[in-house]
């Protein structure tokens, strides 16, 4: 059983970088098939898809984030991470990794069956 | 960007009720449609793929047709667990949308 745990700090001054990493443990996160994702959540409101990468260390973006995110890959660690630059209390939010359900087709369909707990993060200064 | 809608954003509801939410894709996305859960506090929890697959371990009251633009989730008798909010999302393209949500209260 595959699980993912966000780390990373929960208060960031606006204008700076937001950095977390998504630790996967239970299965390996150089498995072939799957696109990893982050998605966050900001306070009552919805889900907004941020990014994803492969293991090979190809990634897709949100356009509406994309002049500002940086997803990256280490398989050494097991872990991908997520860089935010130049944040806005709009950043704030709840963010979550995840990973596609299991396929046989490649890549998986990015439909998420496994999910970090979520860890907040509070821009202001 | 393919944008999702849903509707209703809320809707108050009894135990024992069939409720049917619908999502909407701004253009088609075949079957590529996810549908999840949330509680308050808690990660999303995935209920239906491919439009209409129910995921291992989701009960049978659950589900999802459509295909296209228009898709629907079912839940054919509500129980108290089933109050949450409901997101809906496409996985036609890698850019991934979610729908809005639909918020699930008890009447």
């Amino acid at each position: 059983q595959v699980q993912l745990q966000e780390s990373g700090p929960g208060l960031v001054k606006p204008s700076e970088t937001l950095s977390l990493t998504c630790t996967v443990s239970g299965g390996s996160i150089s498995n072939s098939i799957y696109y990893w994702g982050w998605i966050r959540q900001s306070p009552g409101k919805g889900l907004e898809w941020i990014g994803s990468i492969y293991f090979s260390g190809n990634t897709i973006y949100s356009p509406s984030l994309k002049s500002r995110v940086t997803i990256s890959v280490d398989t050494s660690k097991n872990q991908f991470s997520l860089s935010l630059s130049s944040v806005t209390a709009a950043d704030t939010a709840v963010y979550y990794c995840a990973r596609p359900r299991n396929s046989t087709a490649w890549p998986a369909p990015n439909w998420f069956d496994a999910w970090g707990q979520g860890v907040l993060v509070t821009v202001s200064s | 960007d393919i944008q999702m809608t849903q509707s209703p954003s809320f809707v108050s509801a009894s135990v024992g009720d069939r409720l049917t939410i619908t999502c909407r894709a701004s253009q088609d996305i075949s079957t590529w449609l996810a549908w999840y859960q949330q509680k308050p506090g808690k990660a999303p929890k995935l209920l239906i793929y491919a439009a209409s697959s129910l995921q291992s371990g989701v009960p049978s009251r659950f589900s999802g047709s459509g295909s296209g633009t228009h898709f629907t989730l079912t839940i054919s008798s509500l129980q108290p667990e089933d109050f949450a909010t409901y997101y809906c999302q496409q996985a036609s393209s890698f850019l991934l949308t979610f729908g809005g949500g639909t918020r699930v209260d008890i009447k």
